[in-house]
């Protein structure tokens, strides 16, 4: 079946540090895949996705490149801030129409100190 | 727009109860998902529901059910409720469910099952 699996943390740093959190997964096909990220006590919100290789997603300084290669979906930023506090989901959707199913990694834990 | 809502936000219950919960999708959205999530086994597919059909279903027992409505909006049941249910239960709204849409997330329902 589908999986993902993410660096579960947690992660600390300081502003303005470079973040980097792991994401590789397993899918037949070529699947869809996301970052999503959750702030305290809300629902998870979008912050990019790629919907195929070599495909790069970008919003607010996040970016990560769809690697067919190597089955990856890292998640990075070069100036983290305070407000970059959250816990952040890496996600797959099959290939294949319209059997809509997330599957989710265990999520990370990211905190940045001012 | 207004986003997809989620009542209510909070609910308490006895084991063997059951309860209902509430999503209204973005508005022109057909397709609405539930996950439920939990700090042991993290986020998990229930089910989607597409004009009123069950199209996927993920690995939960049969207290879990839900339905569609014509408006779109959904609702989830868990009937005899058990102490493993306490999680917090989303509801995300796609335009078609096609695999590579965004699905916007609620709030989230907050069960705590005693």
């Amino acid at each position: 079946g589908n999986s993902v699996t993410q660096m579960e943390g947690p992660v600390t740093l300081s502003e303005e540090a470079f973040l980097t959190i792991n994401c590789t997964y397993t899918a037949t096909g070529y699947p869809s895949l996301f970052w999503y990220v959750q702030y305290p006590g809300e629902g998870l919100q979008l912050l990019l996705k790629a919907t195929k290789a070599d495909d790069k997603g970008s919003n607010k300084g996040f970016e990560a490149t769809y690697r067919k290669e190597t089955t990856s979906f890292h998640l990075e930023k070069g100036s983290v801030q305070v407000s970059d506090s959250a816990v952040y989901f890496c996600a797959l959707s099959p290939s294949g129409g319209s059997n809509y199913k997330l599957t989710f990694g265990k999520g990370t834990l990211l905190t940045v100190n001012p | 727009k207004a986003g997809v809502t989620q009542t209510p936000r909070y609910l308490i219950k006895t084991r063997g109860q059951q309860v209902t919960l509430s999503c209204s999708p973005i508005s022109g959205h057909r397709s609405v998902s539930w996950y439920q999530q939990t700090p042991g086994q993290g986020l998990q597919f229930l089910f989607e529901y597409f004009s009123e059909t069950q199209r996927n279903k993920g690995n939960f027992p049969g207290r879990f059910s839900g339905r569609q409505f014509s408006n779109s909006r959904s609702e989830m049941n868990v009937s005899t409720l058990e102490l493993g249910d306490s999680a917090l239960y989303l509801c995300a709204s796609s335009p078609s469910g096609d695999s590579a849409e965004t699905q916007y997330f609620g709030p989230g329902t907050r069960l705590l099952v005693l």
